[in-house]
């Protein structure tokens, strides 16, 4: 079906505020990334998901931030208390099951004033 | 800490001819080995993966893989301006993470 889906592409918030980005993977995808891109890097990895079990949240940078995927397809990456640091790209990649490539969507630009 | 590294660029190719991509890692664990293009303000396109060694030819691209050397490169014939964009490779070891460089800038010139 369609591609991995994220909203909202663009959101602008007040430090202090708390935000929600919402990742819809590829029908079918087990494995599901949440990655951060600053400006000129590649992306970062922040946490992965297979199915509804998060199997590694090492690369989140602060208990800040939170990740669920509560029945095992969307996705939401929460960040609380939205730091100037915070201002990103933050990227949604899913997988097949017994597949390694991941296909990435859109991408939320997060802007913290 | 495992690396991968890319040389930043701009190169600049001229239309038609052939860009060429190095890509360097560290971990001789990697298994998986995936260039991504992404154009500004894009998101990464997967567009090559491999995981032997030895070429793997798609249309224009050809990935080359020598784990011996640990390097992986990106091959583009017949440059066209739409190949300006970002490059990035991937590696990817017995886990489930992969590995990012940082990209190289193509500028494919008229």
């Amino acid at each position: 079906g369609a591609g991995v889906s994220q909203s909202p592409r663009y959101k602008v918030a007040k430090r202090g505020q708390d935000v929600a980005l919402r990742c819809d993977p590829i029908s079918g995808h087990v494995s599901l990334f949440w990655y951060q891109q600053a400006l000129g890097q590649g992306p970062e990895f922040l946490t992965y998901f297979q199915n509804e079990a998060q199997l590694d949240k090492s690369g989140l940078p602060s208990d800040r931030f939170f990740a669920e995927r509560p029945e095992g397809s969307v996705s939401t990456l929460k960040i609380q208390r939205t730091q100037q640091e915070d201002s990103a790209v933050y990227l949604c990649a899913s997988s097949r099951p017994t597949g390694n490539e991941q296909y990435f969507g859109p991408g939320t630009r997060l802007t913290v004033t | 800490q495992k690396e991968v590294e890319q040389n930043s660029g701009p190169l600049s190719v001229p239309e038609g001819a052939i860009a060429s991509l190095n890509c360097t890692y560290s971990d001789r664990g990697s298994q998986s080995f995936f260039w991504y293009r992404q154009y500004s303000g894009k998101s990464p396109e997967l567009i090559m993966s491999i995981y032997s060694n030895g070429d793997k030819e798609d249309g224009r691209f050809t990935a080359q893989l020598n784990k011996a050397s640990q390097y992986v490169s990106l091959l583009i014939r017949d440059s066209q301006p739409s190949d300006s964009a970002t490059y990035l490779c991937a590696v990817r070891a017995l886990s489930y993470q992969l590995i990012w460089g940082a990209g190289t800038k193509l500028i494919i010139k008229p």
